[in-house]
C-alpha cells in the first residue's frame, strides 16, 4: 500500500525567504506526482504534474522535482510571499493503486 | 468554465438522517471522483467513475455509503443512514480522461452529522 508523507506538517517564514517542501512515498513504482495547493475552506488547486520519467517541473516562482529511485519530491518556492499563505499537498499517482494517494500536506505562513 | 460545482456547501444533519451531495463536473471531462478529508485521515478516496462507469470504489467506506453517476454532467454521493463518524468536507473532483491527469477539485461539502 502506497504511504505519502509530508515533513514538515507546519512551516512559518518570513516574506522573500526561498523555501522547501518536502514530500516522500514508500512505493516507487508510481505513474506520476502531483503537487497541490489548498487554500482554507476551499478546494485543491494543482500547482504541477511531474510524469514518472520527469525529473522536475517548473511554474513561475515554483519549481518541483522528482527522484522515484529514492522515493522523494521537492517542492521549492522561491522569494515567497504572503499570498502563498495555505497547505500544499502531495499526491502519488500510480504504484500498486491506480490512484492518487494524497500526503497530509504541509501549513505554510508566509509572514508580511 | 464554471469549474467543478458541488451542492450544497455545507450540510447539518442528525444522525441516521440521509443525506444527499451532488457534483457537476466540467463539461468535456470524462473521469470523476469523489474524496473525503478528515483531520485523521487526510484525503481518501471513495469512488471514481470514468465515462459515467464506476472503476474503483475500494474506498467507499460501507454499505451506507453509494453513489451514482447517470450521465456525463451529475454525480451524487449519498449516505444512508448518516453517522457522526461521516462528519467531513466531501470532495469532488473532475479530469479529462482518467486518474492520470490532472484533477481539477470543486470547493467541497462540509458535512455534519450531530
Amino acid at each position: 500500500k502506497q504511504e505519502v508523507t509530508q515533513i514538515p506538517a507546519a512551516l512559518s517564514v518570513p516574506e522573500g525567504e526561498n523555501l522547501v517542501l518536502n514530500c516522500s512515498f514508500t512505493d516507487s513504482a508510481i505513474y506520476n506526482l502531483q503537487w497541490f495547493r489548498q487554500d482554507p475552506g476551499k478546494g485543491l488547486t494543482s500547482l504541477l504534474l511531474i510524469q514518472s520519467s520527469q525529473r522536475e517541473q517548473t511554474s513561475g516562482r515554483l519549481n518541483a522535482s522528482l527522484d522515484k529511485s529514492s522515493g522523494r519530491s521537492t517542492l521549492y518556492i522561491a522569494a515567497s510571499q504572503p499570498g502563498d499563505s495555505a497547505t500544499y499537498l502531495c499526491a502519488v499517482g500510480g504504484g500498486s493503486n491506480y490512484k492518487l494517494t494524497f500526503g497530509k500536506g504541509t501549513l505554510l505562513t508566509v509572514n508580511p | 468554465d464554471a469549474g467543478v460545482i458541488q451542492s450544497p456547501r455545507h450540510e447539518v444533519t442528525e444522525m441516521g438522517q440521509e443525506v444527499t451531495l451532488r457534483c457537476k463536473p466540467i463539461s468535456g471531462h470524462n473521469s470523476l471522483f469523489w474524496y473525503r478529508q478528515t483531520m485523521m485521515r487526510g484525503l481518501e478516496l471513495l469512488i471514481y467513475f470514468n465515462n459515467n462507469v464506476p472503476i474503483d470504489d475500494s474506498g467507499m467506506p460501507e454499505d451506507r455509503f453509494s453513489a451514482k453517476m447517470p450521465n456525463a454532467s451529475f454525480s451524487t454521493l449519498k449516505i444512508q443512514p448518516s453517522e457522526p463518524r461521516d462528519s467531513a468536507v466531501y470532495f469532488c473532483a473532475s479530469s479529462r480522461q482518467g486518474w492520470e491527469e490532472t484533477q481539477y477539485f470543486g470547493p467541497g461539502t462540509r458535512l455534519l452529522v450531530l
